[in-house]
């Protein structure tokens, strides 16, 4: 079975902090995602990554960067946390190849609170 | 991103029962795949489905790939509690390497 976790189930933070979620995935997967998600507004991609020191932006970048230093790794980081990124982060993962592209896994997520 | 329309938004339903919802697009997809999510969790994959046409079972659940690649459907048969949670729909597009696009989901109550 695929597993990823992430590295806390709920995060209380104070405005301005830098924040660091991390990811870690056993499958040897090359290609893993962060994702947040919010009421009414679904998941929403934040970055993804498909090889090591590699990373593509998603729907929504703006006030996150990443880092995937090794393969089973990916790291999410809100240099200067705000209010509106109160939110429920997800993590997941996936095989490349033909079949495999699609097939995403996810983490049990992260809650953060930023006050 | 696009969306996909996933319908119903929410449904309450009578153990025992049988559950539909679906998702369409006016795209194209390669890859459906059918996504269940409980409470406080990250979601878990229940189907996935790779050839237009196909129809693919799990257990309880059945789940199409429709026939113009732009829609799926998702049946539940003999709901039971535990099947309550949000089901989301995803696909993967023609021509998009490894991102999903998600439906909005469909929120499940099942009345015992």
């Amino acid at each position: 079975d695929v597993k990823v976790t992430q590295s806390s189930r709920y995060l209380v933070k104070r405005t301005g902090e830098k924040v660091f979620l991390e990811c870690v995935q056993d499958m040897d997967h090359e290609n893993m995602f962060w994702y947040r998600q919010d009421p009414g507004l679904g998941l929403r991609l934040i970055y993804f990554s498909y090889d090591v020191k590699m990373k593509e932006k998603g729907d929504i970048p703006e006030g996150y960067s990443v880092s995937r230093e090794k393969k089973e790794r990916f790291s999410l980081i809100l240099e200067s946390a705000s209010t509106n990124q109160t939110s429920m982060y997800l993590c997941a993962s996936s095989l490349s190849g033909p079949a495999g592209d699609g097939e995403q896994y996810f983490g049990p997520g992260t809650r953060l609170t930023v006050t | 991103g696009q969306q996909l329309n996933q319908s119903p938004q929410s449904m309450f339903i009578q153990e025992g029962e049988d559950v539909s919802m679906n998702c369409t697009s006016s795209s194209i997809f390669n890859t459906w795949l059918w996504y269940k999510q409980d409470p406080g969790e990250g979601p878990v994959l229940l189907i996935a489905l790779y050839k237009a046409g196909e129809l693919t079972s799990n257990g309880r659940l059945t789940a199409q790939f429709g026939i113009t690649r732009k829609d799926s459907f998702l049946n539940i048969s003999a709901s039971i509690p535990s099947d309550v949670g949000i089901y989301f729909c995803a696909g993967q597009l023609r021509g998009s390497a490894r991102q999903l696009t998600f439906g909005s989901g469909t929120q499940l109550t099942v009345l015992p």
